[in-house]
């Protein structure tokens, strides 16, 4: 009973290399997220999906890109990495949007940029 | 401007000593409060959902309570296994969350 999994689990990149976080999910989940977690501040979301089809944009979408390959999996990208990027990213998964349902954690991808 | 405040950032407990992390939130339209725990190294693992003022869930050591503006986390008792940090986010439209910074929990024995 895997959840929700995320690869790589930890990536070291320079600045302006590109990048990108796969995330998938056994839930048979309709919506998907991904967040970022710095020291300090809460989790804030970068991108989320809906559904199958669909992506909008969360709090700090600036210099990333998502990809809703099919149900299970949502992809992040970084076209050109910066070091403000560093962080530890996380992807959830949730039942319907809009029926409140509690979102799912993995265990996240800690990504430095120098 | 939708906002989530946990007090304290750190809290140090002895086994047994009982104690409340507190969330308070200013968000339009409210549609749930959940708290998570999270372990070292680990993503957020969910805990409870509170829907509405007055409303109270136990697991264990642990029971969550809300209010108009706030929930609290107490726990009872608690043992070295609890030490986590604990997260609360308001549910907004759309399923979309609002994460407080957190709450560092240790508990000697």
């Amino acid at each position: 009973n895997a959840g929700v999994t995320q690869t790589p689990k930890f990536q070291v990149l320079k600045t302006g290399q590109s990048m990108t976080l796969q995330c998938a999910q056994d839930m048979n989940h309709n919506s998907m997220y991904w967040y970022r977690q710095d020291p300090g501040m809460g989790l804030r979301l970068i991108y989320y999906s809906a559904s199958e089809g669909t992506t909008d944009k969360g709090e700090v979408p600036n210099g990333y890109n998502v990809s809703r390959l099919n149900k299970r999996e949502f992809s992040l990208r970084l076209e050109s990495a910066a070091p403000s990027q560093t962080s530890v990213y996380f992807c959830a998964s949730s039942g319907r949007t809009g029926n409140n349902q509690p979102q799912h954690f993995g265990d996240g991808t800690r990504l430095s940029i120098l | 401007e939708d906002q989530v405040t946990q007090s304290p950032e750190a809290l140090r407990l002895q086994e047994g000593e009982s104690s409340s992390l507190n969330c308070s939130y200013t968000v339009s339209g409210l549609r749930g409060l959940f708290w998570y725990r999270q372990d070292p190294g680990k993503g957020p693992e969910f805990l409870f959902t509170l829907y509405s003022a007055g409303e109270e869930k136990e697991k264990e050591r642990l029971k969550a309570t809300l209010t108009k503006k706030e929930s609290f986390l107490h726990i009872t008792a608690p043992k070295p296994e609890d030490s986590a940090t604990y997260l609360c986010a308001a549910s907004l439209y759309g399923n979309k969350l609002v994460f407080g910074a957190g709450t560092i929990l240790r508990v000697k024995s």
